[in-house]
């Protein structure tokens, strides 16, 4: 069955460091991955998509990485912060249907 | 905007009677989603609608769970008769989709649903 699988222990890191945090996925072959962003008592918030034809993507002090023949999605943090603390959520989607196949998340937490 | 708004953040009720949840999308989009999050098993979808018509409910637990979009503005998940395991938080998610978009999703706030 199709699976998706993140750390399960929680990430502590120093601030100024770069985090990452890892998605594997089998059985699949997503046409896209997403990652979001969660706060406590709080909903998801989208941060970045790629596609399968894309290699890697930024925005501002992210950036993620999508190989498909590892079947994983790394997602980096530059220069931590301590506001970058939340659990970080990635997505793929299932085909032709519009659902997404969500991980349990990874948590974070930034060190000052 | 102000978002995908949720109603009610917290409800705390005993098993065996209904709950209603309500959302409000964000104007414009064109699908609504129904999500339930535990720690156990992460966010899993329940149904979606497409201009307010639900195009996938095979998530929906079983016939105690329905939900209805009567106007772009607006959607219920409703649970009759709760039980303790329904216990969870309730995510309403909106976006615009479109041929060849992925359609990012605006999560609302959430509703946390204990039922004792």
């Amino acid at each position: 069955s199709q699976k998706i699988e993140q750390n399960s222990e929680a990430l502590n890191i120093q601030e100024g460091k770069t985090a990452t945090l890892t998605c594997n996925y089998t059985n699949y072959s997503p046409a896209y991955l997403q990652w979001y962003r969660q706060d406590p008592g709080r909903g998801p918030v989208f941060l970045l998509l790629i596609r399968e034809n894309e290699k890697e993507k930024r925005k501002e002090r992210l950036k993620v990485t999508f190989d498909t023949t590892l079947k994983q999605s790394l997602f980096h943090i530059t220069a931590s912060q301590p506001a970058d603390s939340a659990t970080y959520l990635c997505a793929l989607d299932a085909g032709n249907n519009r659902k997404l196949i969500w991980g349990l998340g990874t948590s974070l937490a930034v060190n000052p | 905007d102000a978002g995908v708004i949720q109603s009610p953040r917290h409800e705390v009720t005993e098993m065996g009677q209904e709950v209603t949840l309500r959302c409000k999308p964000i104007s414009g989009h064109n699908s609504l989603f129904w999500y339930r999050q535990t720690m156990m098993r992460g966010l899993e979808l329940l149904i979606y609608f497409n201009n307010n018509v639900p195009i996938d409910d095979s998530g929906m637990p079983e016939d105690r769970f329905s939900a209805k979009m009567p106007n772009a503005s607006f959607s219920t998940l409703k649970i009759q008769p709760s039980e303790p395991r329904d216990s969870a938080v309730y995510f309403c998610a909106s976006s615009f989709y479109a041929s060849g978009n992925t359609g990012e999703l605006f999560f609302g706030e959430g509703s946390r649903l204990t039922v004792l």
